[in-house]
């Protein structure tokens, strides 16, 4: 049973547009969320995130929100470039009570940024 | 460059076999995180150290084991190898023990693992 779902598995936009990237979760218990982009043959690099008690953080280009009434979040771009072209992971942490911090993943979004 | 090491980066190996993947956390980091990428699913995760000690446990086979050392860094052990091992082995570390406030962790470039 998947707790982070990203229903699109990729997403094509052009350069200077909005990209949004969709997620959503079944568990009221992640308390955490965070989007991850992936280049290939490398690790994960983190972009932003948002603690549940939020509906918005913003980074530069990056925005991300938090829907906690629907289970949705969504990574919003803008404007994209060439360079977001990447796979980009929702991740979600739940609260143990303080214990762990391990990440539930998505499956990924690639993303395709066109000139 | 997220200051997480691991080694190697590539392993091809035999059904069967037993194999040792290193990761070196990033300075200053205590926590451990392992996690696997098969080719259909997202990253799983395995299991987390937290200063030497076992934190939390995921979907880890019995096969497999993990530990973290004095100096931090861990290891994670893949014995009686099958095919459906076959995947992407990464390694995260953060600051703490990942809970609240805002712990980002840092991957590292993976282990790509073969078996034939």
């Amino acid at each position: 049973d998947q707790q982070v779902k990203q229903n699109s598995p990729s997403l094509s936009v052009q350069e200077g547009r909005i990209s949004i990237l969709n997620c959503d979760y079944t568990n009221s218990m992640f308390d955490y969320f965070l989007w991850y982009k992936k280049y290939p043959a490398e690790g994960p690099t983190f972009l932003i995130s948002i603690s549940s008690i939020k509906d918005k953080n913003e980074d530069g280009r990056f925005t991300v929100f938090l829907n906690k009434s629907a289970k949705h979040l969504s990574l919003h771009i803008v404007p994209s470039q060439p360079g977001d072209s990447a796979v980009y992971f929702c991740a979600a942490r739940r609260d143990y009570g303080g214990s762990q911090g391990n990440l539930i993943f998505g499956k990924g979004t690639k993303l395709s940024v066109k000139p | 460059d997220s200051g997480v090491t691991q080694t190697p980066k590539h392993l091809i190996t035999a059904t069967g076999q037993r194999v040792t993947l290193r990761c070196s956390p990033r300075s200053g980091d205590l926590s451990v995180y392992w996690y696997q990428q098969s080719l259909d699913q997202g990253l799983q995760f395995l299991i987390q150290y937290y200063n030497g000690e076992e934190r939390a446990k995921g979907n880890i086979l019995e096969r497999f084991s993990a530990q973290q050392f004095p100096d931090l860094h861990s290891e994670l052990n893949l014995s009686s190898l099958e095919l459906g091992d076959s995947a992407l082995y990464f390694c995260a570390s953060s600051a703490g023990p990942g809970r609240g406030g805002q712990e980002t962790q840092y991957f590292g470039p993976g282990t790509r693992l073969l078996v034939l």
